[in-house]
């Protein structure tokens, strides 16, 4: 079937970097996602990448995926308090349809 | 001007009404989505229409029904409310050719 999972919460320091984690159970996906939702916000788009990739970089934010582990992550260095919200994993299970399946999301929390 | 527009914003309704949620979108996509969002459970999948003539169950489509008026307007009912329906509602577009949702800012809905 298709599951995602990530852990609830994350706090860092202003200035680390942030690691934000995500295991998948479809390994035909064929695209992951990271959205951020901020507070009484809808969903952004961060980044994707394409399930033949295993990294993707795009200025703070690096992607890595692990197809093997079915593991995604996304990191953002230098991490602001303007960073803080929701990140939400997801993916396109197999089928070709843009149907997001998501995770329950990541709360990241910046303190100075 | 917003891409995706949900109205009402908030809502409070009683237990046993009808009540309806709209989505308008200026993006010119085929594909709307409604998805629901409750602590801890990210978002999950109600319905989707890959055009006018195209409406699937998600799912979570126990309760709901939607209408796809137009290629622009994609509205979500629910026929009897519930408490258990208290969430936040979302409306998302998306285009196959560029593998990403576009949300519109959510709907608060509490039934009590």
């Amino acid at each position: 079937g298709e599951d995602v999972e990530q852990s609830l919460f994350l706090s860092v320091r202003e200035g680390d970097s942030s690691v934000i984690n995500c295991t998948y159970t479809d390994s035909s996906s064929t695209y992951l996602y990271w959205y951020k939702q901020e507070p009484g916000a809808g969903l952004q788009l961060l980044t994707y990448i394409f399930s033949n990739m295993d990294m993707k970089q795009d200025q703070r934010l690096t992607v890595l995926l692990n197809k093997k582990d079915k593991h995604l992550s996304l990191r953002i260095a230098d991490t602001q308090t303007g960073d803080s919200a929701i990140y939400f994993c997801a993916e396109t299970p197999s089928g070709g349809y843009n149907k997001l399946i998501f995770g329950a999301g990541t709360r990241l929390a910046v303190h100075p | 001007d917003a891409d995706v527009t949900q109205t009402p914003r908030n809502r409070i309704t009683k237990t046993g009404k009808r009540i309806m949620l709209e989505c308008s979108q200026t993006k010119g996509h085929d594909r709307m989505y409604w998805y629901r969002q409750d602590p801890g459970l990210g978002l999950r999948l109600i319905y989707y229409s890959f055009d006018v003539k195209d409406i699937n169950k998600g799912e979570i489509s126990d309760g709901y029904s939607v209408s796809r008026q137009a290629q622009a307007k994609f509205s979500l009912s629910l026929e009897s409310a519930i408490p258990n329906q208290t969430a936040l509602y979302f409306c998302a577009t998306s285009d196959p050719g560029r593998n990403e949702a576009f949300f519109g800012q959510g709907t608060r809905l509490t039934v009590v």
